[in-house]
């Protein structure tokens, strides 16, 4: 079955570093979706793309839509405390329209 | 944040015991979700509605009973609770289906 995984699993970075997070789909996608998850919180929506080799940027978050639609990848560039969470992708399920599949997540520590 | 209320937002039960989840929204979404929680799994889908009294099986739906009797309301039930079930229990809401999801603070269930 269609499956969505991301690396790594955990990211250390010390802040102001830059890190990139992976997300691959073993199917193409017609959206790919980030969402972050602080700790103890709930999942928040951050942004989606659509388009093959799409680039989105939120202020030092910069989104990647690969060209063939099943990758997608995460930079922070200057990372700060602020980024500390799970980042976790999602994309629509090919077999079932309506079903959202969530990778695991990528968990961010940021030491000051 | 989406108008999304989970209750109870933290429950103890014991085993085979039923257990029923809340979850209300003042959205008018059409599409509403629960997942699960657990480390190492990310989030998975456990049922999901597009509509009322219109409901669909995820990938744990096994042990799940879903009912949507009103646009506002969708509840989860165990109908008899294992220790496996322990979880957080999210549900989230969507206006278009798979996409741009709201999330719920989320359920903390044990099952002793």
């Amino acid at each position: 079955g269609q499956q969505v995984m991301q690396i790594p699993q955990y990211q250390h970075v010390q802040e102001g570093e830059d890190f990139t997070t992976y997300c691959n789909s073993s199917t193409t996608l017609s959206n790919i979706q980030w969402y972050k998850q602080r700790p103890g919180g709930h999942p928040v929506f951050l942004i989606q793309l659509v388009k093959s080799g799409e680039v989105k940027k939120q202020k030092r978050l910069t989104f990647q839509f690969g060209e063939a639609k099943k990758n997608s990848s995460l930079h922070i560039t200057a990372t700060q405390t602020t980024d500390v969470g799970t980042y976790f992708c999602a994309g629509p399920r090919a077999d079932s329209w309506g079903k959202l599949q969530f990778g695991a997540g990528t968990q961010v520590v940021v030491t000051p | 944040d989406a108008g999304i209320t989970q209750s109870p937002r933290h429950k103890v039960t014991e085993t085979g015991t039923p257990v029923t989840l809340r979850c209300h929204q003042t959205e008018n979404h059409r599409y509403m979700y629960w997942y699960r929680q657990d480390p190492g799994h990310g989030l998975r889908l456990i049922h999901y509605s597009y509509g009322v009294k219109d409901t669909d099986k995820g990938e744990v739906s096994d042990g799940y009973s879903v009912s949507r009797s009103k646009t506002e309301d969708f509840l989860l039930t165990l109908e008899s609770a294992t220790s496996s079930q322990t979880s957080v229990y999210f549900c989230a809401i969507s206006g278009q289906g798979a996409q741009e999801l709201f999330f719920g603070s989320g359920t903390q269930l044990s099952v002793l």
